[in-house]
């Protein structure tokens, strides 16, 4: 199993672009989500999904677009990029149901937005 | 809204013991867990505790959970260079469900 995987690893944006970064797991697993890291305030959860085609928003949605159309990919996408979205963003995924009580996180794609 | 509170930094000499504290404000927290983040990667999940626990202990790691002040330590027995990173505290109500993460701990491990 490949586990959690991102791409890319590295983006740089110009303020106004748009993209999307990928996320995908091999897992089965139900549960997905997307973190954004900045310095000195931990990960804060951006959006979720328990599974196909449910999504909803965590503690800072706002600029971020999500769906789920298949259990392996969670897309996240920025439709307008701001300087305030430069960070590191984490995807992770967990098995639902009694037992699972563990996100795995994929590797982190660090964004730059100019 | 929850929050989760940690020291910013921690720094040991090899062999000696390290103690990683963490405060939440969340009574509800059910799940609570310690992760570890070495640089450029993700996130490793080192170990968790139900809030019905008091201690778990696992190999070099225990756990220490004391909900009445709502507080959580890792202390990391024997501790060598190969454990410097960022270690964050994280809790949430439902099984890893919606994590409230801290602010990260950087523990530095010197020779």
């Amino acid at each position: 199993n490949a586990g959690v995987t991102q791409t890319p690893k590295f983006q740089v944006l110009k303020t106004g672009q748009s993209m999307t970064l990928q996320c995908a797991q091999d897992m089965n697993h139900e549960y997905m989500s997307w973190y954004r890291q900045d310095p000195g305030m931990g990960l804060r959860l951006i959006h979720y999904s328990v599974g196909a085609g449910i999504t909803d928003q965590g503690e800072v949605p706002n600029g971020y677009n999500v769906s789920r159309s298949t259990t392996e990919d969670f897309p996240l996408r920025l439709l307008s990029a701001a300087p305030s979205q430069t960070s590191v963003y984490f995807c992770a995924s967990k098995g639902e149901g009694q037992g699972y009580n563990e996100q795995f996180f994929g590797p982190g794609t660090r964004l730059t937005v100019l | 809204g929850e929050d989760v509170e940690q020291s910013l930094f921690l720094s040991v000499r090899e062999g000696d013991s390290s103690v990683i504290n963490c405060t939440y404000t969340d009574s509800s927290s059910t799940y609570l867990y310690w992760y570890k983040q070495e640089p450029g990667a993700g996130l490793q999940l080192l170990t968790y505790i139900f809030s019905n626990m008091d201690m778990k202990q696992d190999q070099r790691l225990t756990v220490l959970l004391n909900k009445k002040d709502k507080h959580l330590s890792l202390r990391i027995a024997d501790t060598q260079t190969g454990d410097s990173a960022i270690y964050f505290c994280a809790e949430s109500r439902w099984a890893a469900d919606k994590l409230i993460f801290g602010t990260g701990t950087r523990l530095q491990v010197f020779p």
